[in-house]
């Protein structure tokens, strides 16, 4: 089980806005950054947002990143099937001393 | 710009040791924290832990039994030894750099799929 929870699917048709959620503890969401990552469907990640809310440069603006108490969430606006690939929530847990990721939510554009 | 390639045999035996190396290109080796993640065919991302350029380490709890990163200077490189593997370590093994030791992956390798069977 993954230390921080993501729904494991969200969907959404093209030009809508879609939200993933991430939801953790006081001993790493509560207290530290949070990032977000993209995978597409046979490559590795990629940072889209760093600092709970900060896009990486190139990242479109379509994605926003947001934190509140113990859970953040990352929201896609204008939906494209480019979007359609595998979301990580990131964080450091102060806890475990090391970064914990969410399980993954499968993004799906119908 | 940053570039990771990372490599290593495809197929370890149950109980040997997985060995991997990450040669970074384009980018100082006097910076960042050199980290290892892996991720299950199928399944999520999970951390395995980072070596500091001061040489400093820091591992996954669950792994820190097994796991030793290591690095060199001298080749641009760092490495990743995990022993007494067993199936549950079959995974896609990133290298990638983090800029903050706190889970600011930038540069990603293109991962290493390395199976555990007899």
């Amino acid at each position: 089980q993954s230390v921080l929870t993501q729904p494991p699917s969200a969907s959404g048709t093209p030009g809508q806005r879609v939200t993933i959620s991430c939801s953790g503890s006081s001993s790493n969401i509560g207290s530290n950054y949070v990032y977000w990552y993209q995978q597409l469907p046979g490559t590795a990640p990629k940072l889209l947002i760093y600092s709970n809310n900060q896009r990486l440069s190139g990242v479109p603006d379509r994605f926003s990143g947001s934190k509140s108490g113990t859970s953040a969430s990352l929201a896609i606006s204008g939906l494209r099937s480019e979007d359609e690939a595998d979301y990580y929530c990131a964080a450091w847990d102060d806890s475990l001393s090391g970064v914990v990721f969410g399980g993954g939510t499968k993004l799906t554009v119908l | 710009q940053v570039q990771l390639l990372g490599s290593g045999p495809g197929l370890v035996k149950p109980s040997e040791t997985l060995s991997l190396t990450c040669i970074v290109s384009g980018g100082s080796i006097s910076s960042y924290y050199w980290s290892w993640i892996r991720q299950p065919p199928g399944k999520g991302l999970e951390w395995i832990g980072y070596i500091y350029y001061s040489g400093s380490t820091n591992y996954n709890p669950s792994l820190r039994s097994r796991v030793t990163i290591s690095l060199d200077t001298s080749k641009n490189q760092f490495s990743l030894k995990l022993n007494s593997v067993t199936a549950a370590d079959t995974a896609v093994y990133y290298c990638a750099t983090d800029a903050s030791g706190w889970g600011y992956f930038d540069y990603w390798g293109q991962g290493a799929l390395v199976t555990v069977s007899s």
